[in-house]
């Protein structure tokens, strides 16, 4: 079946540093592959996304990177700041509308 | 915009009392959709709507009904609480005219449910 996961539950990095998380996916027929971040108590909120014909795209201090041969994706966060500090979530959308399939998380923590 | 509101914020229920989660938008979304998170685990859909009038099931949709009489509502209820439903549960709504991936939807805030 679909789903989404991720390889590191933890990262802890040092503020400046560049921070990379990871996320694997199944479902090759995905149309979007989508990051969010959620800060404690606060639903998630949408970082950035890419096409499923897409290898890469930027964003303002972040980078989606799509490996399908893999079925690899990752997000980078160049020059972490401790706001960074959240869970982030990827997400697979498929063609159906509605189908957004979320991975289990990983916690983001910038030490100053 | 106030964008996604959804009430209460928290709720305490024991096992087989019904209730209704609120969720509201005012941005014209078409799409709106329930998600429920657990500990440790991402959101997973419940049920979801593409319009009003409009419902469908999404990967958990059992112990819950929803309905969609207008744009901007779409109330989730659960007909007799369990404790398994304890979970914190996010609304969301999107536009698929706003373009770009329609997997860009505004989330609301939450609603914390403790089911004993």
């Amino acid at each position: 079946g679909e789903s989404v996961g991720l390889h590191l539950p933890t990262l802890s990095v040092q503020e400046g540093d560049n921070s990379i998380i990871n996320c694997a996916y199944s479902n090759s027929a995905s149309d979007y592959f989508i990051w969010y971040k959620q800060e404690s108590g606060k639903g998630p909120q949408f970082i950035i996304d890419i096409r499923s014909n897409m290898d890469k795209r930027q964003g303002q201090r972040v980078t989606v990177l799509l490996n399908k041969t893999v079925k690899h994706l990752s997000l980078q966060i160049a020059a972490t700041q401790p706001g960074d500090s959240a869970v982030y979530f990827c997400a697979e959308l498929s063609t159906s509308y509605g189908k957004l399939t979320f991975g289990q998380g990983t916690i983001l923590t910038v030490h100053p | 915009n106030a964008g996604v509101t959804q009430t209460p914020k928290f709720q305490v229920l024991k096992t087989g009392q019904s209730m209704t989660l609120q969720c509201a938008q005012d941005m014209n979304h078409e799409y709106m959709s329930w998600y429920r998170q657990d500990p440790g685990m991402g959101l997973r859909l419940i049920h979801y709507s593409v319009g009003a009038g409009i419902t469908d099931q999404g990967e958990v949709p059992n112990g819950y009904n929803v309905s969609r009489s207008t744009t901007e509502d779409f109330p989730l209820r659960l007909l007799s609480a369990a404790p398994s439903q304890t979970s914190v549960y996010f609304c969301a709504s999107s536009s698929p005219a706003a373009g770009g991936s329609r997997g860009t939807q505004y989330f609301g805030p939450g609603t914390r449910l403790l089911v004993l």
